[in-house]
């Protein structure tokens, strides 16, 4: 049982490339969610997914966008890269939106 | 003023030390998280409460709801329990809104 799988675990981007953070859980969950972690500071929601074919903004969408592809998956986008998206990237997943979340490893990428 | 916040920031003990790990919120919450970080950067959930005490092996958690606080205590410490503690309330409000502290480095000394 892998819980939750984040690809890939580093990477670095030049201003303005694009790249997608792939997100799996092999739960059966139906909540799924991406944070962002950066020094200092608690993490914070990027976007959330309640359930398939459902997303709506978190705290700090701006730049950013997701996709739910099943129940399975959930990608975040960068389209264009910047320097200030420089951040270590969690997904997570929950049964339903009041239960206990399961995170992945994050994503360490760095925008230069 | 940040709507979580932690205390101390920063924690040294000895292997054996008893722990605690303060959490204080000003906002209505449905339940409290206490989560684990380790350096490797994987964080796992260690409690969700919403009432009373919870344990798990040397980990405690409590909380009161009527002082917006919370707890963690580890009972003899180890090592391998240093990382991050961070303790996250999901609003009331919204169930939908979770609000993460800025977590607690320990450090536990052989």
């Amino acid at each position: 049982n892998a819980g939750v799988t984040q690809t890939p675990k580093f990477q670095v981007l030049k201003t303005g490339q694009s790249m997608t953070l792939q997100c799996a859980q092999d739960m059966n969950h139906n909540s799924m969610y991406w944070y962002r972690q950066d020094p200092g500071m608690g993490l914070r929601l990027i976007y959330y997914s309640a359930s398939e074919g459902t997303t709506d903004k978190g705290e700090v969408p701006n730049g950013y966008n997701v996709s739910r592809l099943n129940k399975r998956e959930f990608s975040l986008r960068l389209e264009s890269a910047a320097p200030s998206q420089t951040s270590v990237y969690f997904c997570a997943s929950s049964e339903n939106r009041v239960t206990e979340a399961f995170f992945g490893q994050g994503t360490r990428l760095t925008v230069v | 003023k940040n709507e979580v916040e932690q205390s101390p920031q920063n924690l040294t003990a000895q292997e054996g030390e008893f722990i605690t790990i303060n959490c204080s919120y000003s906002v209505g919450i449905s339940a409290l998280h206490w989560l684990q970080q380790h350096p490797g950067g994987g964080i796992v959930s260690l409690f969700m409460l919403s009432s009373g005490k919870k344990k798990h092996g040397r980990l405690i958690a409590t909380i009161n709801i009527q002082e917006k606080h919370s707890s963690l205590h580890i009972t003899a410490s180890h090592p391998r329990d240093s990382a991050v503690y961070i303790c996250a309330v999901r609003s009331r409000a919204s169930y939908d809104k979770v609000i993460f502290g800025p977590g607690t480095s320990l450090s536990v000394i052989p």
